[in-house]
């Protein structure tokens, strides 16, 4: 399968502690999308890539969190001294710039429990 | 408003049709998409229709687009058990790229 795979898929995590989630993208897509989904809520954007720059981040985006995507293929999340309120799915999605809709493909998600 | 709007809720009988509406903002929105989310999994596309269309039809899906309402709907025809899930309208924010706004989502429960 060549969709969208996010790893790991849940974590839990005390108050306080560093967590890293990774995201690979369909093949040859040169854009990249994280969002947000807290309980009850749609998905909230978080940030974007086009291939390896990252163009635009949201203000939900607090200086602990930070994102990469060092060669423009798969991408990391990671999330500093963790506070109960970064519980939530982190969503990543990626599209081709080339097709005309520029659709996004969302992954599975990674859940985040903080403790 | 900055919302998008959608209903909560929507309990249909297997076989029956059901019909989702959503609520947009953006009238310069280029795409609008529907989205299916099955309980602790990611976000499948179902559809989206380019925003100079008033209708796209995809098997058992229809989308109806208003764009004078800024309204935009999803009907699942002959909707199965396995349709139950919450489903998502988004609106595109172009912003040098299409940012997804989703909204609150409908919950679909399909009794047999």
């Amino acid at each position: 399968d060549t969709g969208v795979s996010q790893d790991p898929r849940h974590k839990i995590t005390k108050r306080g502690q560093n967590v890293t989630f990774r995201c690979d993208p369909i093949s040859e897509h040169n854009r990249l999308y994280w969002y947000r989904q807290t309980l009850g809520q749609g998905p909230e954007f978080l940030t974007y890539f086009q291939n390896e720059a990252q163009l635009e981040k949201s203000r939900l985006l607090s200086d602990r969190f930070s994102a990469e995507r060092p060669k423009g293929s798969f991408s990391t999340l990671e999330i500093q001294r963790t506070e109960q309120g970064d519980s939530a799915m982190y969503l990543c999605a990626s599209s081709s710039q080339g097709e005309g809709t520029d659709t996004q493909y969302f992954g599975p998600g990674t859940r985040l429990t903080v403790l | 408003g900055e919302d998008v709007e959608q209903s909560l809720f929507l309990s249909v009988r297997e076989g029956d049709s059901s019909v989702i509406n959503c609520t947009y903002t953006d009238s310069s929105s280029t795409y609008l998409y529907w989205y299916k989310q099955e309980p602790g999994a990611g976000l499948q596309l179902l559809t989206y229709i380019f925003s100079n269309m008033d209708m796209k039809q995809d098997q058992r899906l229809t989308v109806l687009l208003n764009k004078k309402d800024k309204h935009l709907s999803l009907r699942i025809a002959d909707t199965q058990t396995g349709d139950s899930a919450i489903y998502f309208c988004a609106e595109t924010r172009n912003t040098g790229f299409q940012k997804l706004v989703f909204g609150t989502g409908t919950r679909l429960l399909v009794s047999p």
